[in-house]
């Protein structure tokens, strides 16, 4: 079945620096791909996507690179802020038009000024 | 526009006692999902529906049930609540069918539910 699998956290950063959170994915077909953001007390939402190989997909300074051949998509950001303090879950979907999501466990991000 | 809202947000149950948590969407939606939430495990399908009167199982789907009954609304219900099932409930709704929305969902801000 689908699987997949986040960097465990939780992860604390100084404010302005380079963030990577790691993401790999198992999966029949051709999936896309997802990361969902929480910030606290909240419910999840869309951060960015990437819907086929080799496409990239960006939002509010983020970005995430669909690699098929590594099967990954980590998340990445050039200079986190305070307010990117968050919980953030890699997830795919099934390609098979029912439009479950499968989520990875998440990572918990603190940015410290 | 509300986008997806949960009602209540937050309750205590003694073990045995039945509950009902409702979600409502008024985005058009077909499709809706229920998830929890636990420490460690990020987000579990209990169960989710792809249309009005029809629902479907997910991954963690005993010891819960569910109805649609109207497009807008996503009903859970705990016939006998059991500590086990003290988490945080995620309900959500998508669009169905359209490839640039594709794994788009809309969460609302969650349920806290504590099973003593």
């Amino acid at each position: 079945g689908n699987s997949v699998t986040q960097m465990e956290g939780p992860v604390t950063l100084s404010e302005e620096a380079f963030l990577t959170i790691n993401c790999t994915y198992t999966a029949t077909g051709y999936p896309s791909l997802f990361w969902y953001v929480q910030y606290p007390g909240e419910g999840l939402q869309l951060l960015l996507k990437a819907t086929k190989a080799d496409d990239k997909g960006s939002n509010k300074g983020f970005e995430a690179t669909y690699r098929k051949e590594t099967t990954s998509f980590h998340l990445e950001k050039g200079s986190v802020q305070v307010s990117d303090s968050a919980v953030y879950f890699c997830a795919l979907d099934s390609n098979f038009g029912n439009e479950k999501l499968t989520f990875g466990t998440g990572t918990r991000l603190t940015i410290i000024p | 526009n509300a986008g997806v809202t949960q009602t209540p947000k937050f309750r205590v149950l003694k073990t045995g006692q039945s509950m009902t948590l409702l979600c409502a969407q008024d985005m058009n939606h077909e499709y809706m999902y229920w998830y929890r939430q636990d420490p460690g495990m990020g987000l579990r399908l209990i169960h989710y529906s792809v249309g009005e009167g029809t629902t479907a199982k997910g991954e963690v789907p005993d010891g819960y049930n569910v109805s649609r009954l109207k497009k807008q609304n996503f009903l859970l219900g705990l016939e006998s609540a059991a500590p086990s099932q003290t988490s945080v409930y995620f309900c959500a709704s998508s669009y169905s069918g359209m490839t640039g929305s594709r794994g788009t969902q809309y969460f609302g801000p969650g349920t806290r539910l504590l099973v003593l």
